[in-house]
């Protein structure tokens, strides 16, 4: 079982509308999630965390959180050209001081 | 300016040798964490380091080493016994545990 899954394939969304990335996770002790966004070619850059169940809202995104159903989403409102980027969801092993990466989805805003 | 350099930028190396990448923070964090990232694969744990002097093993240590002797520094070897070192290597700190990772801009080492 893969540690943590993400949509498989790139998402298109047109702009200004909104995209909606969720990923799963495997270890049921993890506490702390945090989403990052990954331009090509470039480094991870943290753009939310989250880690109490429910929503966290900054600015144009929207992390939840569920860990009952070991499942963590990002919405992004208002997409922007901007936005097209690979988003990987990172949650934090049980205290260990380790972030388990998902393979990424690749959003693409259609302009 | 605090954040996180990370040396060279691209890093050419023949087969046999071995090379050192280099990763320094003046963030004043504790733990450091060295990761490898292939094209269409998510980040994989080499080592990590949560204080000087300390390191553990990630999940694809062989062929890798580090030392921890600064707070600031976190510098990895690729050795020759690592057989396929192609790769993008992305040098990351954080406060502790389970707090923010941030990450450099990395290094993109190619073995000819």
């Amino acid at each position: 079982q893969k540690e943590v899954e993400q949509n498989s394939g790139p998402l298109s969304v047109p702009e200004g509308a909104i995209a909606s990335l969720n990923c799963t996770y495997s270890d049921r002790g993890s506490q702390s999630f945090f989403w990052y966004r990954q331009y090509s070619g470039k480094s991870p850059e943290l753009i939310m965390s989250i880690y109490s169940n429910g929503d966290k809202e900054d600015g144009r995104f929207t992390a939840q959180l569920n860990k009952a159903s070991q499942y963590v989403s990002l919405l992004i409102r208002d997409s922007q050209p901007s936005d097209s980027a690979t988003y990987l969801c990172a949650p934090e092993g049980n205290g260990n001081n380790r972030l388990a990466f998902g393979k990424g989805n690749q959003v693409v805003v259609i302009p | 300016d605090g954040g996180i350099t990370q040396s060279p930028k691209y890093l050419f190396r023949k087969e046999g040798q071995n090379v050192t990448l280099s990763c320094e923070q003046n963030l004043n964090h504790d733990a450091m964490y060295w990761y490898r990232q292939d094209p269409g694969q998510g980040l994989r744990l080499i080592y990590y380091s949560q204080i000087v002097n300390d390191f553990q093993k990630g999940d694809i240590a062989e062929g890798y080493s580090v030392s921890r002797e600064k707070k600031e520094s976190f510098p990895l070897t690729v050795t020759s016994a690592q057989k396929n070192p192609t790769a993008f290597y992305l040098c990351a700190s954080s406060q502790g545990s389970g707090l923010e990772q941030f990450f450099g801009p990395g290094t993109r080492l190619t073995v000819l």
